[in-house]
């Protein structure tokens, strides 16, 4: 069973701070990725990652980074949390050539 | 551009009757389409593709080129289909990209 983590289930934040949002898969998949999800929006892309060391933007990275030093491990970094990134955030991955992807429970980051 | 397009944010039926959930997509050329659903308190989790042309719990989709659309259908819905519903497109060479539309939550009441 395919198994994908994300560090925090419900996490709060003040303004300015930096966030890390953690997630690991142990299917070694090459791809992962980021999305927020917000009611009426869907899920949008942020960033992701074919392979270690390796990563895309993607529909909105804006005031966002990610790190991949592992291949089980995709980080998502909020350098500087502002109360408009308050939101549901999804990691999923996925192997190379195989677009089923597979997501984590979700971090709900609120920020005050 | 590609786009995927949910029109309905909300559909509520009845147990026993029929639901169609709509789905239209932007794509120049043939892209792969695909329903994730996410039930409450769940992941969200594939449900189908069109290449597979598989029926799962009842739903099947048919993807219509002349009419851009990958509409989720099912012909007697049950309490436990209600969930939040994303259609999603990958195109070609995009290399497991997806996009997904905005979601459209079924509430089936008995």
């Amino acid at each position: 069973d395919v198994k994908v983590t994300q560090s925090s289930r419900y996490l709060v934040k003040r303004t300015g701070e930096k966030v890390f949002l953690e997630c690991v898969q142990d299917m070694d998949h090459e791809n992962m990725f980021w999305y927020r999800q917000d009611p009426g929006l869907g899920l949008r892309l942020i960033y992701f990652s074919y392979d270690v060391k390796m990563k895309e933007k993607g529909d909105i990275p804006e005031g966002y980074s990610v790190s991949r030093e592992k291949k089980e491990r995709f980080s998502l970094i909020l350098e500087s949390a502002s109360t408009n990134q308050t939101s549901m955030y999804l990691c999923a991955s996925s192997f190379a050539g195989n677009n089923e992807q597979f997501f984590g429970p979700g971090t709900r980051l609120t920020v005050l | 551009a590609q786009r995927v397009t949910q029109p309905e944010k909300l559909l509520s039926v009845f147990k026993g009757a029929p639901v169609e959930l709509k789905c239209n997509y932007s794509y120049s050329g043939s892209p792969e389409l695909f329903w994730y659903v996410q039930y409450s308190r769940q992941r969200l989790q594939l449900l189908l593709r069109h290449i597979s042309r598989e029926s799962i719990k009842g739903f099947t989709a048919d993807l219509n080129k002349g009419e851009t659309s990958f509409h989720l259908k099912k012909p007697f819905a049950q309490e436990e289909d209600s969930a939040m519903y994303y259609c999603a497109l990958e195109g070609y060479n995009q290399g497991g990209k997806l996009i997904f539309g905005q979601g459209t939550e079924l509430s089936v009441k008995p």
